[in-house]
């Protein structure tokens, strides 16, 4: 069963701070990570997505990924209040298929 | 505006009243999915369809179908519901999942449906 797994959290950072989003997958011959956002009882929203080995950077955020360790991050810089949501990690794996981890919490404290 | 149009929102309804969810998208995406949303299980498919006449069953397909008619909509029909099936529904599409283009693969998701199941 192939799997993307995340801290459900809450993960709690006061305002200003690095918030770090971890997300590990099993699949090895997946691709494409994608980082979604998702307000309580909203529907999730693409933040961005990474396929290459290394950091992809867009305003507050960057996405990191490391495919020998199958490990992909997202830095939010200067986390802001409005920042506080559920972050979805998803894996698209060799079929081609996109897996969802759990979320993880992110809360900001003002 | 590009979006995908989900309906109804809420809906309670008791076991056994079959019930349709609509679903239609104005993007000419290729690829649209169903996906159910429970708390500490995060999403999970229920069906998908590369294009029109073309349907598939994801991980929790079980007490669901679907048809792709029409390329712009797929509708998720529950024929007899049940208590477990009680969740937040998501339909969402993408331009085609299996390009190497990974911009190519973004899903747009709809507003959710919130079913209850009595």
């Amino acid at each position: 069963q192939k799997e993307v797994e995340q801290n459900s959290g809450p993960l709690s950072v006061p305002e200003g701070a690095i918030a770090s989003l971890n997300c590990t997958y099993s699949d090895r011959g997946s691709q494409s990570f994608f980082w979604y956002r998702q307000y309580s009882g909203k529907s999730p929203e693409l933040i961005m997505f990474i396929y290459s080995n290394g950091d992809k950077e867009d305003g507050r955020f960057t996405a990191q990924l490391n495919k020998a360790s199958q490990y992909v991050s997202l830095l939010i810089r200067d986390s802001q209040p409005s920042d506080s949501a559920t972050y979805l990690c998803a894996a698209q794996d060799s079929s081609y298929k996109l897996i969802f981890g759990s979320g993880t919490r992110l809360l900001v404290r003002p | 505006e590009a979006q995908v149009t989900q309906n109804p929102r809420y809906l309670i309804t008791v076991t056994g009243k079959k019930l349709t969810v609509t679903c239609s998208q104005n993007m000419n995406h290729e690829y649209m999915s169903w996906y159910r949303q429970d708390p500490g299980l995060g999403l999970r498919q229920i069906y998908y369809s590369m294009n029109v006449e073309v349907t598939d069953k994801g991980d929790v397909p079980e007490g669901y179908k679907v048809s792709r008619k029409e390329k712009r909509n797929f509708p998720l029909i529950l024929e007899s519901p049940s208590p477990n099936q009680t969740s937040l529904y998501f339909c969402a599409s993408s331009p085609t999942p299996f390009s190497t283009d990974a911009g190519a693969n973004v899903l747009t998701f709809g507003a959710g449906s919130r079913l209850t199941v009595l």
